[in-house]
């Protein structure tokens, strides 16, 4: 799991509660990423940040939202309005060469539980 | 668009026999190309990547992958199977170079069996 720390690694929600996900990395890394798992649909898109206070939408962001003040830290937001929540999170960050992103590196995840 | 299919949810190869887990991939320009491990719990590990150059790609622990243009596909191999290699197996591809997202197949479930 590299250099990238997500907590916590279990959180219970209850219905309308809004939570947020920490995600850190001492990769020195100029994209992150954050996507959801669930299981038989593989990894989707909810956002990703290139560069510090910019941060773009992914397949899946409705519901969510993400800040980038910090070039180690990206934290992602489930608010009430995401109606399906229960899943398994992940982050990831990649380093960025001559306009190219490459392989990317994922922390450990978070499983988020609605009550 | 671009997209990538694991044909295969699950496949199941006895210890010590060559194992192949298969992926397709469709884009509109150069494909960019990568498999990730994922043990239970855990985040994905990266194992290797296509960019471009030699069509046969090694990675870690022992994977290799080779890519075909002519057929689209970028198959993940191993010569000989370990039980410790069980894991969900993702492809992901991206268009081109920049910055574009990846997309994520849908993940491969490798059973080695001892």
């Amino acid at each position: 799991d590299g250099g990238i720390t997500q907590s916590p690694k279990y959180l219970f929600r209850k219905e309308g509660q809004n939570v947020t996900l920490s995600c850190e990395q001492n990769l020195n890394h100029d994209a992150m990423y954050w996507y959801r798992q669930d299981p038989g649909q593989g990894l989707r898109l909810i956002y990703y940040s290139q560069i510090v206070n910019d941060f773009q939408k992914g397949d899946i962001a409705e519901g969510y939202s993400v800040s980038r003040e910090k070039k180690e830290s990206f934290p992602l937001t489930v608010t009430s309005a995401q109606k399906n929540p229960t899943a398994f999170y992940l982050c990831a960050s990649s380093i960025i060469v001559g306009g190219t992103s490459n392989e990317q590196f994922f922390g450990p995840g978070t499983r988020l539980t609605v009550l | 668009a671009q997209s990538v299919a694991q044909p295969e949810d699950q496949v199941n190869v006895a210890e010590g026999n060559p194992l192949t887990v298969k992926c397709t991939y469709s884009v509109s320009g150069n494909p960019y190309l990568f498999w990730y491990v994922q043990y239970p719990n855990r985040g994905l590990q990266f194992l290797l990547k296509y960019i471009t150059g030699d069509n046969l790609v090694k990675g870690s622990y022992g994977f290799e992958a080779e890519f075909n243009k002519s057929q689209t596909s970028f198959h993940l191999k191993k010569p000989s199977a370990l039980v410790s290699d069980s894991a969900l197996y993702f492809c992901a591809v991206r268009d081109g170079g920049g910055y574009q997202k990846v997309t994520f197949g849908t993940g491969t479930k490798l059973q080695v069996i001892p």
